[in-house]
């Protein structure tokens, strides 16, 4: 079963720089996957499509501090020199065979 | 600019309907394939429903289906959600999302700002 494991919570401090992890489950380590930033009260806006090689591309104006990695079943986003409206929900989201948009639980973080 | 505006979310009784609008703008909506997902209270996001660019395929999550219906009117550019049968586990954000393909994934590229559904007695 294709599923997508975050950390519920990350915390930073403004001006540094954090990593957050999702992690596909066994199987799956080859696919692609999409982040998602919800700031409060706000709907989602989509930051990038990542791949399994570590490349990425972004969506429409998403600032060059967001960046994606991928090492074996785990994708990474790391945001650099953290601002305070970068406090949000982070999600990421893929798509598997037999109709199915998958979604992690989501990382809610605090910029300190 | 892609702009997606839901409407139509409101306070129903268990067991009653309610349809939600997404009004699109910005974009050739007719080439889009549509989502809407949903989202509880403090909770993550759920995919809801899909609807293709012209309509013929649908799919449900199997918590709505057979409750729920998706349609879509590109004269009008506009995406539906009917629901009935609603139940207290609907209550929601609900959002409509465009969709776009890349190798390998399906992505929500644009997101409306979402209406809420509140299914109480």
């Amino acid at each position: 079963q294709l599923v997508l494991t975050q950390s519920p919570s990350a915390s930073a401090s403004l001006g540094a720089s954090v990593k957050l992890t999702c992690t596909l489950s066994s199987g799956h380590s080859s696919y692609a996957i999409a982040w998602h930033q919800q700031q409060p009260e706000k709907g989602p806006r989509y930051l990038m499509k990542l791949n399994s090689d570590g490349s990425h591309s972004k969506g429409d104006g998403i600032p060059d501090r967001f960046s994606g990695s991928s090492s074996g079943a785990e994708r990474y986003l790391t945001i650099s020199s953290l601002q305070s409206e970068d406090e949000a929900d982070y999600y990421c989201q893929t798509w598997g065979t037999g109709i199915s948009w998958v979604f992690g639980g989501g990382t809610k973080l605090t910029v300190l | 600019e892609v702009q997606l505006v839901e409407s139509g979310g409101g306070l129903v009784q268990p067991g009653g309907s309610l349809r939600l609008s997404c009004a699109a703008s910005g974009f050739t909506f007719s080439s889009y394939e549509m989502n809407w997902v949903r989202q509880a209270p403090g909770k993550g996001l759920e995919w809801v429903s899909y609807i293709s660019s012209s309509g013929p395929t649908i799919y449900y999550a199997d918590s709505v289906k057979g409750r729920f219906t998706v349609s879509r009117d590109n004269a009008k550019n506009s995406l539906y959600l009917q629901m009935n049968s609603l139940r207290a586990e609907d209550t929601a954000i609900y959002y409509c999302a465009r969709e776009t393909r890349a190798p390998g994934l399906r992505i929500f590229d644009y997101w409306g700002q979402g209406t809420l559904v509140t299914v109480s007695s």
